[in-house]
């Protein structure tokens, strides 16, 4: 089966620390994004990647850091400075499906920091 | 003013009712559009894209009006599994911009 996988699904974590999130896609699509969605709000667009080594910040990258070492794989992480984190993050990758260029997504982690 | 922008509703809908509604846009050199259907607490799911004035899938129905800078949709035969939040979302040149999404609510 294709798609995205996104782990954890659920995160804790203390204030302070830094925590990774996984975004795995088996889609063979290049392009790869992050973003968070908050209570009664549109997503954002955190990072992004349209090849591997390569990847330009969205609309909040501050306090996001990502990497792109394979076409499959674009973690994220959530650093210390990022002052509002507790969000649900969705991964997403982008192709072409019957002529047209769509973008699917994975389930979401729920990170909440305390 | 948002890129897009959407009614949050929610829009409560007898079962095998019709509902619309609308999703507007600011940047008026957008390419394409979609509709996306959000449960809660999980991911969003690509409902219909919409590439020229309109899409039809099924009991939904999708439209463009690059004039007025607006899409609709609509959904007609409303099931209670059609109870979701809709997103809306606009690209611009490889970029996205989402709405907020329009809850919709199926009766019984």
């Amino acid at each position: 089966d294709g798609g995205i996988t996104q782990s954890p699904k659920y995160l804790f974590r203390k204030e302070g620390q830094n925590v990774t999130l996984s975004c795995e896609q088996n889609l063979n699509h290049d392009a790869m994004y992050w973003y968070r969605q908050d209570p009664g709000q549109g997503l954002r667009l955190i990072y992004y990647s349209q090849i591997v080594n390569d990847f330009q910040k969205g609309d909040i990258a501050e306090g996001y850091s990502v990497s792109r070492e394979k076409k499959e794989s674009f973690p994220l992480t959530v650093t210390s400075a990022q002052k509002n984190p507790t969000a649900f993050y969705l991964c997403a990758s982008s192709g072409y499906r019957g002529g047209y260029y769509e973008q699917y997504f994975g389930p979401g982690t729920r990170l909440t920091v305390t | 003013r948002k890129e897009v922008e959407q009614d949050p509703g929610p829009f409560n809908v007898p079962e095998g009712a019709t509902v619309a509604f609308n999703c507007t846009y600011s940047n008026s050199a957008s390419q394409s559009f979609f509709w996306y259907r959000q449960d809660c607490r999980k991911e969003p799911k690509l409902l219909m894209s919409v590439y020229s004035s309109g899409n039809e899938d099924g009991r939904f129905t999708a439209q463009l009006n690059r004039a007025s800078q607006y899409i609709s949709l609509l959904i007609r035969d409303s099931k209670l599994s059609d109870s979701a939040t809709y997103l809306c979302v606009v690209n611009s040149w490889g970029k996205l911009q989402f709405g907020a999404g329009t809850q919709v609510v199926v009766t019984p």
